[in-house]
């Protein structure tokens, strides 16, 4: 799987938007990119995924440049209990696929 | 979605024994993965347990040590053996199903260890 590189850690005011940088230059054409995200002393939790084009769903908007090398994850209106650990993730989606997890980013939201 | 769940929640054992952890998922899931997390640190990959066979352990980690079973598709457990203060960790377990590109991972809520 791609390495990932994210920043250590970031901060973020309440009700802005929090947008998270992720690198992967050398994604490989048959991976998809994943974020997760682990609130303290939880299990990670899925975010959202995309290949190529830009997803959103209820939780998060991900913005996936031309060529593919880096990506954004956008949380569009940050609350408190969005302080957590993001991870971006870049793996094949068929057959045997595992998450390896890199270092994560750790946004801290602010009142 | 799958929601999993693991005994013990957490646990302080002695050096030298062994603790084994059940993972149980609601809902029968291609994949079953096992990871650590030490104090501070993101999580490593032990294992994929697989059903009906041997575990696939990721460099690093080897059966002796963390021996997996896994006999039907809702169920597996993680064995860490001959414990030292080391293995002092989070063990999650994860559960992952679907097709295409429509693939997600969930992950258990993790067990505490804390070998003395």
């Amino acid at each position: 799987d791609a390495k990932t590189t994210q920043p250590t850690s970031m901060d973020c005011a309440e009700g802005r938007a929090a947008n998270l940088p992720c690198n992967h230059s050398t994604i490989s054409g048959n991976e998809y990119v994943y974020w997760y995200r682990q609130i303290h002393s939880q299990g990670p939790q899925y975010i959202i995924h995309g290949l190529k084009n830009n997803e959103t769903n209820e939780m998060a908007s991900l913005i996936i440049t031309e060529d593919r090398k880096s990506s954004t994850l956008i949380l569009p209106h940050a609350t408190l209990r969005d302080t957590a650990v993001y991870y971006c993730i870049v793996r094949v989606v068929t057959g045997g696929f595992k998450t390896i997890f890199g270092a994560g980013t750790r946004l801290f939201v602010k009142a | 979605s799958a929601v999993i769940s693991q005994k013990p929640s957490r646990d302080i054992c002695q050096r030298g024994t062994s603790l084994t952890i059940q993972c149980q998922v609601d809902s029968q899931v291609t994949m079953m993965f096992w990871y650590r997390q030490q104090p501070g640190q993101s999580l490593t990959l032990i294992a994929t347990a697989n059903q009906g066979s041997e575990a696939t352990y990721e460099s690093g980690f080897v059966i002796d040590k963390f021996p997996i079973s896994r006999p039907n598709l809702t169920f597996s457990t993680l064995t860490v053996s001959n414990m030292s203060p080391e293995d002092s960790s989070i063990y999650l377990c994860s559960a992952g199903q679907g097709q295409g590109s429509y693939n997600e991972q969930f992950f258990g809520p993790g067990t505490r260890l804390t070998v003395l």
